[in-house]
């Protein structure tokens, strides 16, 4: 199985300031046919489904506000969100589609400073 | 729209069968990948697996040996079995919807809360 790891656990950061999330695969999760990483985040606010952000690893899914952007190829990806609102707090997981099982990080929990 | 919706039993107890339905709404089974997801409450998401169109399943190995999935394309259902539960399996239980190739789920059910207990 591919393991997902993110980092941080958890984050807290100031209204309109840069969030930062990593997501690393043990392998790479490129697929050489079509060159895209299938690498998805989520957000999940309390009593909530998951919602999807980004897939192929920067490609914003309709609807997401553009402060949402993804980024990094092959094992190492980054979620950004470049102003923090705080509708924003909520917890974030990757997960990759590269093969199953499919699998996902453990989550990043970000809070307002 | 497409919308998914979970039901069965909230509570089951130790040893026995789980067994859920998730019923989409609103557009066809067709054409896309059909997931089961769980969650314990306060932790991370587990993929348990999915089934497509054509009817192959693919299973996550921790689970394999304990889950079916099925679909009924007459009722735009799929369901979930796991048998042989214990307290471990006691989580939030959601369906979803997978695209076509398999690059993400983009519609998801509410979920549905199991506990094993006797």
């Amino acid at each position: 199985d591919i393991v997902m790891t993110q980092s941080p656990d958890s984050l807290a950061v100031s209204l309109g300031e840069r969030a930062t999330i990593n997501c690393k695969s043990s392998q790479s999760v490129l697929y050489s046919s079509n060159n895209k990483n299938y690498l998805t985040w989520y957000q999940q606010k309390p009593g909530q489904p998951p919602k999807v952000l980004i897939y192929w690893a920067s490609t914003r899914e309709s609807g997401v506000p553009d402060r949402f952007s993804g980024s990094g190829s092959g094992t190492d990806f980054t979620l950004t969100i470049s102003s923090l609102q705080a509708e924003d707090v909520a917890v974030y997981y990757c997960q990759q589609f590269y093969s199953t099982p499919s699998t996902f990080g453990q989550g990043t929990k970000l809070e307002i400073k | 729209q497409v919308q998914l919706q979970e039901s069965g039993p909230g509570l089951v107890k130790p040893s026995e069968t789980l067994s859920l339905i998730c019923t989409v709404s609103g557009g066809s089974i067709s054409y896309y990948y059909w997931t089961w997801i769980r969650q314990p409450a306060g932790e991370g998401l587990e993929w348990i697996g999915r089934i497509s169109t054509s009817g192959t399943t693919d299973y996550n190995p921790s689970l394999e040996s304990r889950v079916t999935i099925s679909a009924d394309m007459s009722k735009n259902q799929f369901s979930l079995k796991l048998n042989s539960v214990t307290a471990a399996d006691t989580a939030v239980y959601f369906c979803a919807r997978g695209t076509s190739g398999w690059h993400y789920l983009d519609l998801w059910g509410q979920g549905s809360l199991v506990t094993v207990s006797p």
